[in-house]
């Protein structure tokens, strides 16, 4: 089975620019998380989706940071205007109720 | 406020040579303690669930145990392969975000040969 799809890899862009970076979740799970992992403060949840509908979005650092689940197999998180200090590698996870979390390889951002 | 901390930082191991990694960790009440294995580049890949005190997993080289306020991850003869960072991450049972993992720094781990 294909794992958690995450696009771009790698995204560089300008301050004040839009960022949307999006993911494919594991087909027939029914959570999505979004994390953000920096050198000082590690891997840190930022909202997460169960059965598409947003549950806690208390980690989301400002609104500048937005996402959305239009459907199950589909989500984005977008920064509108982006800032270097968002800077980072941001990671998509999936799973099924009860079971672990399963991880893309993350979306390497360069706010310049 | 969930708090995970794992020591040490870093850690630098002779091929065949065991030693564990540390997890402590404050919850309200714990749902899970995760453990995954994060190489670089790459996402964080899942290694061991454990649920209650007492609990061992193994896996390979690895074995993974729990107490009430912290967890290990023993490696045992490890080899260049188990180089890597651990993170360990906790599930609290309620509260907003009840099923969000907390995660650790990690542990950044190299085995040389």
């Amino acid at each position: 089975d294909a794992g958690v799809i995450q696009s771009p890899r790698h995204e560089v862009t300008e301050m004040g620019q839009e960022v949307t970076l999006r993911c494919k979740p594991i087909s027939g799970h029914d959570y999505l998380f979004w994390y953000r992992q920096t050198m000082m403060r590690g891997l840190e949840l930022l909202i997460y989706f169960n059965n598409n509908v947003p549950i806690d979005d208390s980690g989301m650092p400002e609104d500048r940071f937005s996402a959305k689940m239009p459907n199950a197999s589909f989500s984005t998180l977008k920064i509108q205007p982006s800032e270097p200090r968002d800077s980072a590698v941001y990671f998509c996870a999936s799973r099924y109720s009860g079971q672990p979390q399963h991880f893309g390889d993350g979306t390497r951002l360069s706010i310049l | 406020e969930d708090q995970v901390t794992q020591s040490p930082e870093a850690l630098r191991l002779q091929e065949g040579e065991s030693s564990s990694l540390n997890c402590s960790y404050t919850v309200s009440g714990l749902r899970g303690l995760f453990w995954y294995r994060q190489d670089p580049g790459k996402g964080p890949e899942f290694l061991f669930t454990l649920y209650s005190a007492g609990e061992e997993k193994e896996k390979e080289r690895l074995k993974a145990t729990l107490t009430k306020k912290e967890s290990f991850l023993h490696i045992t003869a490890p080899k260049p392969e188990d180089s890597a960072t651990y993170l360990c991450a906790v599930q609290p049972y309620s509260g907003g975000g009840a099923d969000g993992l907390t995660f650790g720094k990690g542990t950044h781990l190299i085995i040389q040969p």
